[in-house]
Order: C-alpha cells, then structure tokens, then sequence
C-alpha cells in the first residue's frame, strides 16, 4: 500500500498570497497518477488536479500542480477567502486507492 | 450535468447491516467504474470500493474485504453497497464517486452510516 504523507497540516495565509502543499508517497507513484482535491466543510470533494500536473474542466489556473515520482506540490496563487478549504491528495497508480491525510488551508 | 445520488444511510447497532443506493445521471452509466470513498467524522478521506463497468470486477480494501459487497443495476443506473456484519469504525459518511481510471471525477453530496448500539 502507498501511503501518502502532506505537509504541513495546517497552512495559515494571507489573502493574496501563495499556498505550497506537499504529499509525499512512501514509494513511486507509478506513472505519477496522482490527484488533488478540494474539500469545503459540509460539502464533498471537488477534483481540481489529476496526473500531477493536468487541471480537471472548470478549475482556474491559479491551481497548479507538480511533481513526480515521489514528491508531489499543489500550488495555489493568489488565494481568496473561497480558498478556505481541506486539500487531500490521492494516489492511482496502485490498489488500494490511498489519500493523504489532508492539508487545511486557512485564509 | 453529472449528478450521483446516494441514499440508505442510518442508525444500525454493531454486526448489523445495510444497503447504500448511488443513483447516476448525466453519464453513460455502462462506461465507467463506480466507486465508495468513506470520510468518519472530522476525519479524511478513505476509497472502500470500486466496479468495474460490467459489474464483473470489484476491489476493496482490505478492513471491509468479505463484510461489504458492491453491484450494479444497469436499468436503475443505480450503484449498491450491501454493508454486513458492521463495526463502529465503519461509521462515515459514504460517497459515491464516478471512477476515471482511479480518479474520482464526480462526487454525490454522501449519506451518514452511524454504528452504534
């Protein structure tokens, strides 16, 4: 099982600024098929980057990703309080399908 | 628009069982894998199921593997998770994900499972 490990937990920033989230897998993410998603409280989770680095449809380009292999990055430029939100990473490369702890983005 | 619809959750006591519902619209519902993605509460994300588009392959993680069974029902464009023999770490709300080779592209909005006596 691959297990994902973000960094840091919690990510205090001010509106305006970058956010940098990190996941790191305990081996090679196998084709880097890796994703990310937003979670808002009450809501569920919003896909917004597949293959570590393609944007899914809709998904403004402040959302970047990155990565591979091993390290992964979710960059998010320009943050807003619609920011705020629970960021999760999931890997696909492998069974069973594992997320990241998740990293709680505060604006 | 792509919509999933889960229903079925509830109150249920220790070894006791039940049935999830996943209703698609908005998709061919015979080209994709489905999928159950669980979150307990103030906790994170967790995959416990998926199947294939033929109903034929299915794969679990290994806590619910023999407990929970996944089937499809083409006509109802329907997804169901029978849960048996339920324990109180399976208390979550229970998403139901459209499944893109392995990314979870569509979620439904979850229904809560509470086990507890």
């Amino acid at each position: 099982e691959i297990v994902l490990t973000q960094s840091p937990d919690t990510l205090s920033v001010s509106p305006g600024e970058r956010a940098t989230l990190s996941c790191r897998a305990s081996q090679t993410v196998g084709n880097n098929y890796l994703a990310w998603y937003q979670q808002k409280p009450g809501q569920s989770p919003r896909l917004l980057v597949y293959g570590a680095s393609t944007r899914a449809n809709g998904i403004a380009d402040r959302f970047s990703g990155s990565g591979s292999g091993a390290d992964f990055t979710l960059t998010i430029s320009g943050l807003g309080p619609e920011d705020s939100a629970m960021y999760y990473c999931q890997q696909y490369s492998s069974l069973p399908r594992t997320f990241g702890q998740g990293t709680k983005v505060e604006i | 628009e792509v919509q999933l619809v889960e229903s079925g959750g509830g109150l249920v006591q220790p070894g006791g069982s039940l049935r999830l519902s996943c209703t698609a619209f908005g998709f061919n519902f015979y080209n994709y894998w489905v999928a159950w993605v669980r979150q307990a509460p103030g906790k994170g994300l967790e995959w416990v199921a998926s199947i294939d588009p033929h109903g034929n392959d299915t794969h679990y993680v290994d806590s619910v593997q023999a407990r929970f069974t996944l089937s499809r029902d083409y006509a109802e464009r329907s997804l169901y998770l029978e849960m048996n023999n339920l324990r109180a770490d399976d208390t979550a709300i229970y998403f139901c994900a459209r499944d893109t080779f392995g990314v979870f592209d569509f979620w439904g909005q979850g229904t809560l499972v509470t086990v507890s006596s």
